[in-house]
């Protein structure tokens, strides 16, 4: 089974502050993805990485937001500025072929 | 642009009955059609997928989907549920091979009842 980690599973920053999470993809996978859930529905796509390579991002994410993969075992997304608006649930997935395996998501809640 | 459109928000069903959840997409040609699960307070788990071949798919937990592609449409379907089956079922495709972000839709929430 596909085991794709996210930590830490809740983040909880004031308004104003730096938050950062991290994926650890599935092995052997060379595409990660970020979503942002609200609400338990609708996921947004925030950014693509293909070997370590963002290739795709919305513009929110270049505004606000900072995206790497260090390495092929470890991707971050960080938010330079918390605002309330990004109190979500934040998934990471990875892929080796078009299916997408997804982690447990990192909880951020923005006070 | 590429769409889904997942009409029903929220499902009840008794336990023990048949499940049947509704999925359409916009897009011309044949995307890649997948369904996820999501359970409280955890990640989304993939129950099928359909990239070509048999129209009809067989995924975990005795879910099925079938792909019309005459209607673009992919609904998925359990012939008797249980109440673990409670929990938000997103559609989802991609219209490209090789990695690419999935399209999804907002979700129908289940709900069994005993």
């Amino acid at each position: 089974d596909a085991a794709v980690t996210q930590k830490p599973r809740y983040l909880i920053k004031m308004k104003g502050q730096e938050a950062e999470m991290k994926c650890i993809p599935e092995k052997g996978h060379t595409a990660v993805f970020w979503y942002q859930q609200k609400q338990s529905k609708e996921l947004k796509f925030l950014i693509y990485f293909q070997n370590q390579q963002p290739l795709d991002q919305i513009d929110m994410v270049k505004e606000r937001f900072s995206a790497v993969c260090p390495s092929s075992s470890l991707c971050s997304l960080g938010i330079r500025t918390c605002e309330a608006e990004d109190s979500a649930l934040y998934l990471c997935s990875s892929s080796q072929l078009v299916e997408q395996y997804f982690g447990p998501g990192t909880r951020l809640t923005v006070l | 642009a590429q769409s889904v459109t997942q009409p029903d928000a929220r499902v009840t069903v008794s336990e023990g009955a048949s499940l049947q959840l509704r999925c359409k997409y916009s897009y011309s040609g044949t995307p890649y059609l997948f369904w996820y699960v999501q359970y409280p307070r955890q990640g989304l788990q993939l129950l099928l997928k359909y990239y070509s071949g048999d129209p009809v798919v067989q995924g975990v937990n005795g879910f099925e989907a079938e792909f019309i592609k005459s209607n673009s449409s992919f609904h998925l379907r359990k012939a008797s549920v249980h109440w673990s089956d409670s929990a938000v079922y997103f559609c989802a495709v991609s219209v490209y091979q090789g990695g690419r972000a999935l399209i999804f839709g907002t979700g129908t929430t289940v709900s069994v009842s005993p």
